[in-house]
């Protein structure tokens, strides 16, 4: 079936990398996003890799997929306090009819 | 406009009430997506429109929901006899065309059904 799973919490130290991973189960994935949300607002497009790249780099973000583990990463270097928020992965079904979320990893930051 | 637009931005209403929430995707936008996000939870799929038709409505979690699109632009996601659990944000995306490489959200609606 369709799933996109991700862990609930990352906790990183001020200016530390952090690393949120998401795995999903789309062995016919086209697009693969990075969402944030902060409290109280929508859904912010970060990036998205396509399904036939590797890596995707974008000043802090770094995208790595893994198509054969079906594993997608999101780094984001130099971690700031405005980097707290909810990252949601999620995978452009293969039919192309819905996009799947993943149920959002709660980052938060430490001084 | 510049981005999707949803109004209302903040509903309550009665349980037993029906709500209309509309959603205005970016302009030229054919793709068309409703979520729903409840408290602390993830995104739940609710229906695709490809422009005025709606290949997927898989996600509508029962008869009381329905949507449509008009002119291949502007949707609403209607809501009949509201339930405390319908209580959500409604969230409504738009991509430039089905392969949706570039998808857009919208700020939501937040219902609260009291």
């Amino acid at each position: 079936g369709e799933d996109v799973e991700q862990s609930l919490f990352l906790s990183v130290r001020e200016g530390d990398s952090s690393v949120i991973n998401c795995t999903y189960t789309d062995s016919s994935s086209t697009y693969l996003y990075w969402y944030k949300q902060e409290p109280g607002a929508g859904l912010q497009l970060l990036t998205y890799i396509f399904s036939n790249m590797d890596m995707k780099q974008d000043q802090r973000l770094t995208v790595l997929l893994n198509k054969k583990d079906k594993h997608l990463s999101l780094r984001i270097a130099d971690t700031q306090t405005g980097d707290s928020a909810i990252y949601f992965c999620a995978d452009l079904y293969s039919s192309a009819s819905k996009i799947i979320f993943g149920s959002g990893t709660r980052l938060s930051i430490r001084p | 406009g510049a981005g999707v637009s949803q109004s209302p931005s903040n509903k309550v209403t009665e349980k037993g009430k029906d709500v209309e929430l509309r959603c205005d995707p970016i302009s030229g936008h054919t793709a068309l997506y409703w979520y729903r996000q409840s408290l602390g939870q993830g995104l739940e799929f609710l229906i695709y429109f490809q422009g005025n038709s709606a290949p997927d409505k898989s996600g509508l979690p029962s008869d009381r929901f329905s949507a449509e699109r008009t002119g291949g632009s502007v949707s609403t996601l209607t809501i009949q006899r509201t339930q405390q659990e319908d209580s959500a944000v409604y969230l409504c995306a738009s991509s430039l065309h089905r392969s949706g490489n570039t998808i857009y959200f919208g700020e939501g609606s937040w219902l609260t059904v009291v």
